[in-house]
This record gives C-alpha cells, sequence and structure tokens, in this order.
C-alpha cells in the first residue's frame, strides 16, 4: 500500500513568488494534516482536513497560505507571495480515525524562498 | 514556555548502553501521548504510544507521569540504528500534535 506522498521533495523560489505544494494520503485516510518545521524549530501544526472540509486551520501563520482539499482526496497548500520566513519542511500526515491514533507522515516538501 | 519541552542533546552513546529521554508538557488537559522517531532528512514515524500505566515494546519503555506532567522514554541496549531525533508528542487542543523539538541520540560503535 502506498504511503503519504508529498510532491515537490524540494522547491527553491524567490520571495515574492507562488508555490503549490501536494499531498496524496494513503487511500481512505478521510484525516489530513499539514505541519510545518521551520529551521530549528519545532514541527509545528498547520491545519487539519477531515474530507474536504476544514476542521482546524488555527496553525496556518497568515493569509498568504491557503490550504484546499477539493473532493477530500489529494490536498495542496499555496504560499502566496511567498516570504523568507516560509522555509521550512512542510510535512502532510493523515490518519483514518478522528481520534488521535498514529499519523502517517509523508518525507516532506522542502520549501526554500531566497 | 514552550507546550512540549525536552533536552536537545545529542546523547553520544556506546552501544550496547542504555539511555533515558524525558519530556515535559504544559497542557494538563492532554490526553494522549506519543515517541515518534525521525531519521536524518525523512518523516516522523511513531515509535510507541504511551499510556498511563507505561508500557515497554523490545529494548523500548515509556513512561507517563500525569501529575507531574512527565514522559519518558528508555532504550535499553543500544543499537546503531538508534541513532535519530526522538520527538515527544502530546494531543494539544483539538485533534492536533504538539511536538517537541525532539532530541538527538547518536550510538557510536
Amino acid at each position: 500500500e502506498a504511503g503519504v506522498t508529498q510532491f515537490p521533495s524540494h522547491s527553491v523560489i524567490e520571495k515574492g513568488q507562488t508555490v503549490t505544494l501536494r499531498c496524496d494520503p494513503i487511500s481512505g485516510h478521510d484525516n489530513l494534516y499539514w505541519y510545518r518545521r521551520v529551521m530549528g524549530k519545532e514541527i509545528k501544526f498547520l491545519l487539519h482536513f477531515v474530507k474536504e472540509s476544514k476542521q482546524d486551520e488555527s496553525g496556518m501563520p497568515n493569509n498568504r497560505f491557503l490550504a484546499e482539499r477539493t473532493g477530500g482526496t489529494y490536498s495542496t497548500l499555496k504560499v502566496q507571495p511567498a516570504e523568507l520566513e516560509d522555509s521550512g519542511v512542510y510535512f502532510c500526515a493523515s490518519s483514518q480515525d478522528l481520534g488521535l491514533g498514529e499519523l502517517f507522515f509523508g518525507e516532506g516538501s522542502r520549501l526554500t524562498v531566497l | 514556555r514552550k507546550e512540549v519541552e525536552q533536552d536537545p542533546g545529542p546523547f553520544n552513546v556506546p552501544e550496547g548502553a542504555t539511555v533515558a529521554f524525558n519530556c515535559t508538557y504544559s497542557n494538563s488537559a492532554s490526553q494522549s501521548f506519543f515517541w515518534y522517531r525521525q531519521d536524518c532528512r525523512k518523516e516522523p514515524k511513531l515509535l510507541m504510544s504511551v499510556y498511563s500505566s507505561g508500557n515497554e515494546d523490545g529494548r523500548f519503555t515509556a513512561q507517563l507521569n500525569r501529575a507531574s506532567q512527565y514522559i519518558s522514554l528508555l532504550i535499553r541496549d543500544s543499537k546503531l540504528s538508534d541513532s535519530a531525533t526522538y520527538l515527544c508528542v502530546v494531543n494539544g487542543d483539538g485533534n492536533k500534535l504538539v511536538f517537541g523539538a525532539g532530541t538527538i541520540l547518536r550510538v557510536k560503535s
């Protein structure tokens, strides 16, 4: 069975540009999460989808970040316009249960903003 | 104060050593506790959940002290392959996980 896949694995863009990260969760997992780790800091929650609905987006840093999960399958996270402080690794995770069972993480998308 | 605090290490230990990691959390309402393992430039993976009564999985033992809001992980007979960053994770408000910054373990031959 395929795990959580993320694309791209690494993106280098200039300040002010737009980047879209994609996550394909494990098939059948209704819960999809985005997390982020910036340099030297801990992994932090961004948002949580249940199917196509945003359950909790309290961790989104500002309105330059837009997450979607059309159809309740894959999700995208768009950063527009990107700023230097957005650099980091963006992890997607999925789970089958709403309660906190195991989260399965993708390998992450490393974003570098120059 | 961070929600989840860990000693960043690194812990440098020889093969076969026993090593213990500690973690404290600030949200007394947290109900779920985990240790995740993260290899260099890889994704976090669940190592084990932590239960109130303490639990063991092979060479790994996890303990929880709710009164002190303290979690521990003990690794016995360390292997080279145990080298990784160990993340203490608790549930925050809602269905989100709160991560500690991680403790680096380096096991050397």
